[in-house]
């Protein structure tokens, strides 16, 4: 079936530093989002991102983050700078649609962030 | 604004044993209802949608009923294995709203020998 891939599996950095997660989604998707996971916890929301703008945002996205996708190349989440409470698992996911059964989300495998 | 609320975690059962997650919606509309399964290292995926109302959706044995009536989609499995072990969200997603799909907290299940 369709696949998110995400890059890299596992990034570690320093606190303080900019870190970029990259995302790309299944390719006639229009619809893109990222998640958080902390270790043990289950998913949050974060940011979906529609034609180019952030459509709906959470608490959890906060102004060190910022979303983009450049001529339909990856979707990328930056944070910058990072904090230690950003370690987490960050899920990309891209839907065909927002609404109905087109809203389903197709997940990539995550990207484990370590802030030191 | 739309919601969707489901049984705490984590649930623990044996082997063998029955499932049951509730899952509780509200909206204004008439949504789709999803189930996802994420296992241990992996990102979410779909276990099944309904559409309809009143329709069941059913996936690896799991199933659940869109009740309408009562707003719910309980997920049931008749006897469940260890390798069912992973966290479900109920999810919805309502067609007329312009908001992205809404998902519950997620449950966690272990299943032991």
């Amino acid at each position: 079936g369709p696949k998110v891939l995400q890059i890299p599996s596992h990034q570690i950095i320093d606190m303080g530093q900019m870190v970029t997660l990259n995302c790309d989604p299944v390719s006639n998707h229009l619809y893109f989002y990222w998640y958080k996971q902390i270790l043990g916890q289950q998913m949050e929301f974060l940011v979906n991102f529609y034609n180019g703008k952030v459509m709906e945002k959470s608490k959890l996205f906060k102004d060190q983050f910022s979303v983009e996708r450049p001529d339909g190349s990856y979707f990328t989440l930056k944070i910058q700078p990072t904090a230690l409470e950003d370690s987490a698992v960050y899920f990309c996911a891209s839907s065909l649609g927002l609404g109905g059964p087109y809203a389903e989300q197709f997940f990539g495998p995550g990207t484990r962030l370590t802030v030191l | 604004g739309d919601s969707v609320t489901q049984t705490e975690g984590p649930v623990t059962l044996s082997e063998g044993t029955s499932l049951t997650v509730n899952c509780s919606y509200e909206t204004k509309q008439y949504p789709t209802l999803f189930w996802y399964v994420q296992y241990p290292g992996e990102g979410p995926q779909l276990l099944f949608k309904v559409p309809k109302a009143n329709e069941k959706g059913s996936n690896r044995g799991f199933e659940a009923t869109y009740n309408k009536e009562a707003t719910s989609f309980h997920l049931q499995k008749a006897s469940v294995q260890e390798s069912d072990s992973a966290v479900y969200y109920c999810a919805l997603s309502d067609p007329n709203s312009g908001t992205y799909q809404r998902f519950g907290t997620g449950t966690k299940l272990q299943v032991v020998p």
